[in-house]
């Protein structure tokens, strides 16, 4: 079974600073994809990037980035020029690429954006 | 607009009842999931279903069933064998093909037993 692990229940940084949250997994499969979803206070869940495992490059969609160790199965996501918008929980979840099943979820880590 | 619609968006139960959630997307997706919300917790698994008529169980199925009659609707049943249904239920589609898709979630039920 596939297990995925978000080690910072919680962080804070300053508007406009650049922050990461990590993630690693734990998978037999060499197939697979990753995903970091966001949730902010009204719990609709949004993604924020996705990154295919066969894919050497990492991710990136404007401000988030990701750094994708496949060999360490570290998956962090890093956000620059952080805005108060971003306040959120941030959810890192893996799903692999050979079935049809749906994803596995770490706990989040709640990301707080101070003024 | 295309999304996926989730109902009531709180529900309350009283102990040995049953009630069903409802679960509808108009975006032509093969897939759609159920996935339930603790409090500091990831979401966790409950039904799948890649079409219509069939389903498979997630990892904390017992005390819930699904149905797929409809490829556009996948309503959720919690019965009265669920024995701590207070949680968010969070309702997900997406595409099937060769490579796996991205799941686009809806809006969320919160379900209160009283």
């Amino acid at each position: 079974a596939q297990t995925v692990t978000q080690s910072q229940p919680e962080m804070s940084v300053q508007e406009a600073e650049t922050v990461t949250l990590s993630c690693t997994y734990d998978t037999s499969e060499s197939n697979y994809y990753l995903f970091w979803y966001k949730q902010p206070p009204s719990r609709q869940m949004i993604l924020v990037i996705r990154q295919e495992a066969y894919k050497q490059q990492n991710a990136t969609e404007n401000r988030f980035s990701v750094n994708f160790q496949k060999a360490a199965k570290s998956f962090s996501l890093k956000i620059s020029d952080s805005q108060l918008g971003d306040t959120a929980m941030y959810f890192c979840a893996f799903t692999s690429g050979g079935g049809a099943d749906g994803l596995t979820f770490g706990k989040g880590t709640h990301l707080i954006i101070q003024p | 607009d295309g999304g996926i619609t989730q109902s009531p968006k709180y529900l309350f139960r009283k102990e040995g009842q049953n009630v069903t959630l409802s679960c509808e997307q108009n975006l032509n997706h093969d897939a759609m999931y159920w996935y339930r919300q603790d409090p500091g917790q990831g979401l966790r698994l409950i039904y799948y279903s890649q079409i219509v008529n069939d389903f498979q169980k997630g990892d904390i199925a017992e005390g819930y069933s699904v149905s797929r009659e409809k490829k556009e609707s996948f309503p959720l049943t919690v019965t009265s064998a669920q024995k701590n249904p207070t949680a968010f239920y969070l309702c997900a589609s997406s595409r099937q093909g060769v490579k796996r898709d991205t799941q686009y979630f809806g809006p969320g039920t919160r379900l209160t037993v009283l």
